[in-house]
């Protein structure tokens, strides 16, 4: 069985400050990791996903997340976030060919003028 | 091109009806998805359908809730005797259905049951 913990709940941030979005997974086997992203009132958007390689993924809307296996964790962040970054994110984990995914709780950001 | 379409985007119904959610996948996608999300739970995998293999159904939370989909394309997920846990956004995702393929999802259903 895998499961996905998000650490925050939700982050306040102000604009043009840098965010991170803890997400620590936990898995007996090899894992596909995925950030997607929620607006207010819409379906979930893919942000980035870790397949396999390089271990600093870059995705849309100046996204990038790290995976690291050692510590099984898959970290977002952003430099500078804007007012229209303000979303609920989810982290998620997946095994084989188009398998389920496993979500964590979300991590609503709001960030501020 | 189009994306996945589910219909209605908002069901209310009365504690007991049943009531059927429709999804549309991506055209050509083999894998089909369903999730409930709800405050309490969270994102939560339901069910999953890859080509002609028996579905994945180990999310579905009672006997309750069944899906089927016709003809390798729309699915329909049916919950029978609806009670008020029910109530929840449904989401619908389609997938290429190879190793990491993305999930694309639909709008969703917002599900409320009086």
């Amino acid at each position: 069985a895998q499961s996905v913990t998000q650490l925050d709940s939700q982050v306040p941030v102000f604009e043009e400050a840098p965010v991170e979005l803890r997400c620590n997974y936990s898995s007996s086997v090899s894992v596909y990791l995925f950030w997607y992203v929620q607006y207010p009132n819409q379906g979930l958007q893919l942000l980035l996903k870790y397949l396999s390689g390089s271990t600093l993924v870059k995705g849309i809307n100046g996204f990038e997340a790290e995976f690291n296996k050692s510590q099984t964790s898959f970290h977002l962040r952003k430099p500078s976030v804007h007012i229209s970054d303000t979303a609920e994110y989810f982290c998620a984990a997946g095994r084989a060919a188009g398998n389920k995914l496993t979500f964590g709780g979300g991590t609503r950001v709001l960030v501020k003028p | 091109g189009a994306g996945v379409s589910q219909s209605p985007s908002n069901k209310v119904t009365e504690k007991g009806k049943d009531v059927e959610l429709r999804c549309d996948p991506i055209s050509g996608h083999t894998a089909l998805y369903w999730y409930r999300q709800s405050l309490g739970q969270g994102l939560e995998f339901l069910i999953y359908f890859q080509g002609n293999s028996a579905p994945d159904k180990s999310g579905l939370p009672s006997d309750r809730f069944s899906a089927e989909r016709t003809g390798g394309s729309v699915s329909t997920l049916t919950i029978q005797r609806t009670q008020q846990e029910d109530s929840a956004v449904y989401l619908c995702a389609s997938s290429s259905g190879l190793a990491g393929g993305t999930q694309y999802f639909g709008p969703g259903t917002r599900l409320t049951v009086l």
